[in-house]
């Protein structure tokens, strides 16, 4: 069964210190993996695509890799601004794009400390 | 540009009652999509439209209803509301119809009594 599970669900840090958001997939073919951001009360907002293993993209603190299994997000030097609820999701190959899947994780909530 | 709009922001029905979620979006995008966020779940997708009177079901279509007449406008309708369908309600837009690198509105949170 296709799924996606991210980790931790919450993660609390001081301003400053670097830590790693981690998402993992189990999907029968990936087309795609998607990183959005979202803050409370709002809808998501794209931050990167990545498309193959080995594959990263960087904005900012934030930094996207991708091997086989999982993707990581990577954010150094964290400001209290960084602070959301940051979403993965992966687009699972069907016949075509109408018959693709996309399957969201719960998503990690994250709190930067001044 | 207003990106994506949604409305109502908020929306109480009682089980039973039917109502249309309105989203617009002036991007001139094809795709569209609608998905419902519930507590402890990821964003599921309702129905989506790859094009002005081309609509297809998500994952979780049962209890709604989707058209799509212009490329601007892509209203969710329920039918006879039921407290399962309480939820926030997300829109989302794309150019690319190959990718889900998405423009989400921001939400219509409903509660159905």
């Amino acid at each position: 069964e296709d799924q996606v599970t991210q980790s931790p669900e919450a993660l609390r840090l001081q301003e400053g210190e670097s830590s790693s958001l981690n998402c993992s997939y189990t999907v029968s073919g990936l087309r795609g993996l998607f990183w959005y951001r979202q803050d409370p009360g709002k809808g998501p907002e794209f931050l990167f695509t990545l498309y193959s293993a080995g594959e990263e993209k960087e904005k900012e603190r934030l930094k996207a890799t991708l091997t086989k299994k999982e993707s990581f997000l990577h954010i150094t030097a964290p400001k209290p601004e960084d602070s959301a609820t940051y979403l993965c999701a992966v687009q699972a190959v069907g016949g075509g794009r109408r018959d693709d899947k996309i399957i969201f994780g719960k998503g990690t909530r994250l709190h930067i400390l001044p | 540009n207003a990106g994506v709009t949604q409305t109502p922001k908020f929306q109480v029905l009682k089980t039973g009652q039917s109502m249309t979620l309105q989203c617009a979006q002036d991007m001139n995008h094809e795709y569209m999509s609608w998905y419902r966020q519930d507590p402890g779940m990821g964003l599921r997708l309702i129905h989506y439209s790859v094009g002005a009177g081309i609509t297809d079901q998500g994952e979780v279509p049962n209890g709604y209803n989707v058209s799509r007449s212009t490329t601007e406008d892509f209203p969710l309708r329920l039918l006879s509301a039921a407290p399962s369908q309480t939820s926030v309600y997300f829109c989302a837009s794309t150019s690319d119809g190959s990718s889900y690198e998405q423009y989400f509105g921001p939400g219509t949170r409903l509660t159905v009594t």
